[in-house]
């Protein structure tokens, strides 16, 4: 059984290009959420969504930054003329509401460098 | 609104020594609470949880207490080997079962010498 895949790993872009991350929960979760985790901190919350829904954003910058994940496929994170500043690692988790204990299962990440 | 405040790392110990990592948080209502661990160059695996008051949670010789009182979920390990170095992270999600948004500590790098 897959865990949550993230693709691409490793991201690398110049200032202004745009940077498109993907995440592929486990198989049966309908539930997506992203993180991100600048250096030396915490992961942040950043957008929470269902399939063809977006529930919760609030962790999301009002700019440049927007989620979807569609009926078929994977979820996307799409960052809009990068920044140095949003240089981090990016992580989706995902889980499934029969789980019943708020569980999520984190991907490994895909570390976005901006040059 | 929620946070979680963790002990500053790094944290350096001997093999077979005892593990203490301290996290707070600040949360309305009555929240659950997680340890997750993150190896190197891999995402975040939950390592135990606690979803009510005085709930121990546990998961490979690690232990952590609910404790609504001080507000407290103290993650700790009786006698830690080289296989935990990690980075350690606490956090909390509303009570409930339908959603769950995670708010994180910062996280505590644990590093064990042979």
């Amino acid at each position: 059984n897959a865990g949550v895949m993230q693709n691409p790993r490793h991201l690398v872009r110049r200032r202004g290009q745009e940077a498109r991350l993907r995440c592929s929960p486990m198989k049966g979760h309908s539930h997506v959420y992203w993180y991100r985790q600048l250096p030396e901190e915490g992961l942040k919350f950043m957008v929470y969504l269902q399939k063809e829904n977006i529930i919760d954003e609030s962790g999301m910058p009002k700019e440049r930054f927007s989620a979807e994940f569609p009926k078929e496929g994977p979820s996307i994170l799409r960052i809009q003329q990068v920044v140095r500043g949003d240089s981090a690692a990016y992580f989706c988790a995902s889980s499934s509401p029969g789980q019943g204990t708020n569980e999520q299962f984190f991907g490994p990440g895909t570390r976005l460098t901006v040059l | 609104g929620n946070s979680v405040t963790q002990m500053e790392g790094p944290v350096t110990l001997s093999e077979e020594a005892f593990l203490t990592i301290n996290c707070t948080y600040t949360a309305t209502g009555y929240p659950s609470l997680f340890w997750y661990v993150q190896y190197p160059g891999e995402g975040l695996q939950l390592l135990l949880k606690a979803t009510k008051a005085d709930d121990k949670g546990s998961n490979k010789g690690f232990e952590a207490t609910y404790r609504k009182e001080t507000t407290s979920f103290h993650l700790e390990k009786g006698s830690v080997q080289v296989s935990d170095s990690a980075v350690y992270f606490c956090a909390l999600a509303r009570g409930g079962t339908s959603y769950g948004k995670l708010t994180f500590g910062q996280g505590t790098i644990l590093t064990v010498h042979p």
